[in-house]
């Protein structure tokens, strides 16, 4: 089974930039991995944010943005804000199925 | 409202059984893409299984031989049988389509 990797921890000041990578052991991620981001919050269940690499769900803030970027999927936060404080996965299927990365703890400081 | 929600998990014996269910409202579980993830006490999220558009289905190897999903159409059901139920199966299990969650239930494999 592959292994899907993302920073353990990541640090972003209040109204900046950070983005969120998410690579895979078999190699370059494309869209035919069709990548899914969520972000899960303490004491709640996940929720998504981005899916099919770059599809923005109705109600994600439009500061989340994803895409593919040096061979990974990305997810990039522009105008970080206190409320973005908290986890985030990364899914990515192999011939349709799927495994999650470890998750990034972001922290907004 | 898009709801989706879990029954059916609690405590059961090592090498037990279980049957989750999850009911959809104001949303159909078929043909759509349907998913079980689970989380572990303290852990991230593991990808359990899934059903696509197409019927097909997908297992990851740690529950393999062991698990079932399938849905009721009629019932607008999804659900994942357990079998075989171990330790390291303890966990909370949502369901999932591509962009709604369940709240999630608990389901504790201990003796």
């Amino acid at each position: 089974q592959a292994v899907v990797t993302q920073e353990p921890s990541l640090t972003v000041s209040p109204g900046g930039t950070v983005t969120l990578t998410c690579g895979s052991s078999t190699g370059v991620v494309t869209s035919e991995h069709y990548p899914y981001w969520f972000q899960q919050k303490p004491g709640q269940g996940p929720r998504t944010l981005i899916f099919d690499t770059s599809s923005r769900h109705s109600s994600t803030p439009a500061r989340f943005s994803g895409s593919l970027l040096g061979g990974k999927a990305a997810l990039t936060l522009s105008g970080a804000q206190p409320e973005d404080e908290t986890e985030y996965y990364c899914l990515l299927f192999y011939s349709r199925v799927g495994v999650f990365g470890g998750g990034t703890k972001l922290t907004v400081l | 409202e898009v709801q989706l929600v879990e029954s059916g998990g609690g405590l059961i014996q090592p090498g037990g059984s279980l049957r989750l269910s999850c009911a959809a409202s104001e949303f159909t579980v078929s043909p759509n893409y349907m998913s079980w993830v689970r989380q572990a006490p303290g852990k991230g999220l593991e990808w359990v299984s899934a059903i696509y558009r197409d019927d097909r289905t997908n297992y990851a190897d740690s529950v393999k031989g062991r698990f079932t999903i399938s849905r009721d159409n009629s019932k607008n059901t999804l659900y994942l049988h357990m079998n075989s139920l171990r330790a390291e199966d303890t966990a909370v299990y949502y369901c999932a389509s591509h962009v709604v969650w369940g709240q999630g239930i608990l389901v504790t494999v201990s003796s």
